[in-house]
């Protein structure tokens, strides 16, 4: 989707590896978002970030750290995966600041971990 | 937390019939949302509701804002195959944290020719 970009697209990992999903976005937005998707779960945020420097917990951030390494990338990092965390995971960033116009998404990462 | 009742989770319809969806919560949200996501892809918006009882149109897809602010509907009308995908809604609400955008769980519409 434009504006924001992912890597990788798919990956498969095995129990305990670690991974860093990188997440840039081109439309100098200052926050920006994790979230996973699960089937039959709609999508659940991990972590956000609402400015350059600042990260905060979503609902679902156990498992995960990120980093906000400058206003355009924020990378999401599984230090010992776990077949739990086999999902969907999508970075977004917010329209109109506040998010008030929608956000923006990537088109996702898909993680497999066996 | 926040959480919004999406349906129906699924529907498989004939090309051409209209379809129906709606979105459910007990929290106020000042902005609701309509997104769509194709396989493979990120969600992509539709619809965006700013205001109470507000109709907004996108081509053959309707979405109101409902009166109590609790609620949210899309209609598409003659439906048509490339309408398969995943329907979801967004409740937010600003000006407080920024992490506030909720889904709904989805609702995945199957067209048959």
């Amino acid at each position: 989707n434009a504006g924001v970009t992912q890597t990788p697209k798919f990956q498969v990992l095995k129990t305990g590896q670690s991974m860093t999903l990188q997440c840039a976005q081109d439309m100098n937005h200052n926050s920006m978002y994790w979230y996973r998707q699960d089937p039959g779960m709609g999508l659940r945020l991990i972590y956000y970030s609402a400015s350059e420097g600042t990260t905060d917990k979503g609902e679902v951030p156990n498992g995960y750290n990120v980093s906000r390494l400058n206003k355009r990338e924020f990378s999401l990092r599984l230090e010992s995966a776990a077949p739990s965390q086999t999902s969907v995971y999508f970075c977004a960033s917010p329209e109109g600041g506040s998010g008030s116009f929608g956000y923006t998404f990537g088109s996702g990462t898909r993680l497999t971990v066996v | 937390g926040q959480q919004l009742n999406q349906s129906p989770q699924s529907m498989f319809i004939q090309e051409g019939e209209d379809v129906s969806m709606n979105c459910t919560s007990s929290s106020i949200f000042n902005t609701w949302l309509w997104y769509k996501q194709e396989p493979g892809e990120g969600p992509v918006l539709l619809i965006a509701l700013y205001k109470a009882g507000e109709l907004t149109s996108n081509g053959r897809l309707t979405a109101q804002f409902g009166i109590t602010r609790k609620d949210s509907f899309l209609n598409i009308s003659a439906s048509i195959p490339s309408d398969v995908g995943i329907y979801f809604c967004a409740g937010l609400n600003y000006g407080g944290s920024q992490g506030n955008l909720i889904f709904g769980k989805g609702t995945k519409l199957s067209v048959k020719p």
